[in-house]
């Protein structure tokens, strides 16, 4: 099945500081999501692109959607402690009855 | 926005016995789940896709008799872990399609141990 690369695996920071994450897949997919878990809870979704291009913020996060279909870049600006967690991508394609697939998520640290 | 309830959000268990784990979606109707599993430090692994009024469609590997789907209602699904054993200890999480956002929301899952 498809396969999501999603890099760095962690990173650590200082507060305040900008962060860039991606994922790259082997093949294409219609939609792609960026969501943020937090110890023991289930993932919540940041941001949803739907469009090769898709450029969305959501405050201080912005994603865009891979002209290629086949990556996306999700960027947080001025980190802040609470930004702490996993991010993980997923895509979905239009043809798989709405299952995703996800990356093996970036874990940031954020220094106060 | 929509809510998915997922329940208990931890169990513990011993081994052999049967745990049963549910998801609602509270506002809103769902004619399709999705049940995931995760370890420690890994990535989320879909289980299966489950159907409102059919049966569930197993992810390969996945194995069918013993993660037994019920999806009963347009709010519920079920997900039971028969005969559990340690290595079925895992943190399982449902999802579910809202309808008017397109979107997908996640339950807060559950944690199961298996002693």
């Amino acid at each position: 099945g498809q396969q999501l690369n999603q890099s760095p695996q962690s990173m650590f920071i200082q507060e305040g500081e900008d962060v860039s994450m991606n994922c790259t897949s082997s093949s294409i997919f219609n939609t792609w999501l960026w969501y943020k878990q937090d110890p023991g809870e289930g993932p919540v979704l940041l941001i949803a692109l739907y469009k090769a291009g898709e450029l969305t913020s959501n405050g201080r996060l912005t994603a865009q959607f891979g002209i290629t279909r086949k990556d996306s870049f999700l960027n947080i600006s001025a980190s802040i402690p609470s930004d702490v967690g996993i991010y993980f991508c997923a895509g979905q394609l239009r043809t798989n009855a709405g299952k995703s697939t996800f990356g093996d998520g970036t874990t940031l640290t954020v220094k106060p | 926005g929509a809510v998915v309830s997922q329940h208990p959000s931890w169990v513990i268990c011993k081994s052999g016995t049967s745990v049963k784990i549910e998801c609602r979606s509270l506002d809103f109707q769902a004619t399709t789940m999705f049940w995931y599993r995760q370890f420690p430090k890994q990535s989320l692994m879909l289980m299966a896709t489950s159907n409102e009024g059919s049966k569930a469609t197993y992810e390969q590997g996945v194995e069918k008799d013993k993660f037994l789907i019920n999806h009963a209602s347009l709010t519920l699904s079920t997900l039971t872990v028969t005969s559990a054993h340690p290595e079925d200890s895992s943190f399982y999480i449902c999802s579910a399609r809202d309808p008017a956002s397109l979107g997908y929301t996640f339950g807060s899952g559950t944690r199961l141990t298996v002693v």
